[in-house]
């Protein structure tokens, strides 16, 4: 596609109930990233895919949070039993490979969590 | 551990010229980028240094100094469209980008 595309743009949740999101990137990209970004803060990263490479799961911020990445393409992020705190923007990002690391950002979707 | 510092606001008047400074400690590195972030958008790319230097583009230009860890992000010619944060990033030696907190950056008339 032209850009990197999220879905949905908004989500309202109660507290406990799981959650996805979706991203598509940038065709012919193979690295894939989440991010969060709560008001006014700078990026958290959470998850990075290169390839058919295992994923870095290292900025995931407990066992609730969870993503994949199908077919080397689309990803999820998934989040179960929804906390208040879990409430931010949530960014998805691509890039050509992760030498050539100019990251393309989604437009983001706003979790929020009652 | 890996540290990016850079200013958490800064205020220019419109027309002039403003520097936002960005240090760095990471574990190794593989080049610097700037990033432009308005209000309730995602950021979006401006500039890449690897190299020591200075990199022009157009209104903006962006240093690097690799042995003091150093980048600043000059912006001249100030518009009020360029209100927004400004966001340092520095690529670690596993090619992961390590995200400053941001400027955010006050033009006013």
């Amino acid at each position: 596609g032209a850009g990197v595309s999220q879905s949905p743009s908004n989500k309202v949740t109660e507290k406990g109930k799981d959650v996805e999101l979706r991203c598509d990137p940038i065709s012919g990209h193979t690295a894939l990233y989440w991010y969060r970004q709560s008001l006014g803060q700078g990026l958290e990263f959470l998850i990075y895919f290169q390839g058919n490479s295992a994923p870095d799961k290292s900025g995931l911020p407990s066992d609730r949070f969870s993503a994949e990445r199908t077919g080397g393409s689309v990803s999820t992020l998934t989040i179960q039993r929804t906390q208040q705190e879990d409430s931010a923007v949530y960014l998805c990002a691509s890039s050509f490979s992760r030498e050539r690391n100019e990251q393309f950002f989604g437009p983001g979707t706003r979790l929020t969590v009652l | 551990g890996q540290n990016i510092d850079q200013p958490t606001e800064m205020t220019a008047t419109e027309g002039a010229i403003v520097q936002i400074n960005c240090t760095y400690q990471t574990s190794g590195f593989n080049g610097l980028f700037w990033y432009q972030q308005h209000a309730g958008e995602a950021p979006t790319f401006l500039s890449y240094n690897v190299l020591d230097g200075l990199e022009e583009k157009g209104r903006f230009s962006s240093f690097l100094s690799r042995s003091k860890g150093y980048s600043y992000l000059l912006l001249k010619e100030l518009q009020m469209k360029d209100s927004a944060s400004y966001l340092c990033a520095v690529m670690d030696s596993n090619y992961q980008l390590i995200w400053g907190a941001g400027t955010k950056l006050i033009i006013k008339p």
